[in-house]
C-alpha cells in the first residue's frame, strides 16, 4: 500500500483562526479522501479530493469551511477556516487503492485543538 | 437509524480466545465491508476487507458476510494482550464513500 504522510502531525490554534492541512502520498493515486474524527467518535467523511476540479462535499460540510486542494495525483490540502473549539479533532486523510473492494488506506491524521 | 452500527463495548476476552466483533447495516446496496483497527491516538489501521457471503479468513483473522441478514463480523483467533484496540467497521455506499460504524473497544487480558 501507499504511504500516506500528513503535516502537521498536531496543532493547538486560536479561536477565528485557520490551518491548513497536507497530505502526501509516495505514489500517485486516483481518489484521496478527507474525513474528520470528533473525540471520542467514528471517522466521518468530509469530502472527495478530485484532481483537477473541485472537491466533493458531503452533507453538512462546505467549501467555505472546508476549502481543499488537490493540485496532482500524490498531494491534497484542507483548510479548516475560521475555527471555532468544535473544530476540535483528528484530520484525516485516505487514498483509495482503486483495486478490489475500493480499500482505502490512512495517513497518520491531524490532531487539532482550538482554544 | 444508523447506516453502520456495532456495539462500543468493551469487549473483554481472555489471551487466547476468540473474540467476536459484530456489525449490522442498513443499507442493501452496500457491496463492500471493511474491518479496521485504530489503537488510541493513532489512525484506523486495514485489517481485511470481504464483499462475498460467506468467510473470508486471513491469519487469526476472518470476517464473515451475511447479506440477507445485513450482517458483518469479525473473529480474532487466539486472541493477544496486543489485539486491545477498537474496531471500526465500515460499508462502502456508492462511488468509494466508506460509512464508518462507532466502533468495538477490543480489551484482551493476560
Amino acid at each position: 500500500s501507499a504511504v500516506i504522510s500528513q503535516k502537521p502531525s498536531r496543532d493547538i490554534c486560536q479561536r477565528g483562526t485557520s490551518l491548513t492541512i497536507q497530505c502526501q502520498v509516495d505514489s500517485q493515486v486516483t481518489m484521496m479522501f478527507w474525513y474528520r474524527q470528533q473525540p471520542g467518535q467514528s471517522l466521518t467523511l468530509i469530502a472527495t479530493a478530485n484532481q483537477g476540479s473541485e472537491a466533493t462535499y458531503e452533507s453538512g460540510f462546505v467549501i467555505d469551511k472546508f476549502p481543499i486542494s488537490r493540485p496532482n495525483l500524490t498531494f491534497s490540502t484542507l483548510t479548516v477556516s475560521n475555527m471555532s473549539p468544535e473544530d476540535s479533532s483528528i484530520y484525516l486523510c485516505s487514498v483509495g487503492d482503486g483495486g478490489a473492494g475500493d480499500t482505502q488506506y490512512f495517513g497518520p491524521g491531524t490532531r487539532l485543538t482550538v482554544l | 437509524q444508523k447506516e453502520v452500527e456495532q456495539n462500543s463495548g468493551p469487549l473483554s476476552v481472555p489471551e487466547g480466545a476468540i473474540a467476536s466483533l459484530n456489525c449490522t447495516y442498513s443499507d442493501r446496496g452496500s457491496q463492500s465491508f471493511f474491518w479496521y483497527r485504530q489503537y488510541s491516538g493513532k489512525s484506523p489501521e486495514l485489517i481485511m476487507f470481504i464483499y462475498s457471503n460467506g468467510d473470508k479468513e486471513d491469519g487469526r483473522f476472518t470476517a464473515q458476510l451475511n447479506k440477507a441478514s445485513q450482517y458483518v463480523s469479525l473473529l480474532i483467533r487466539d486472541s493477544q494482550p496486543s489485539d486491545s484496540a477498537t474496531y471500526l467497521c465500515a460499508g462502502l455506499l456508492g462511488f468509494q464513500k466508506l460509512v464508518f460504524g462507532t466502533g468495538t473497544r477490543l480489551l484482551v487480558s493476560p
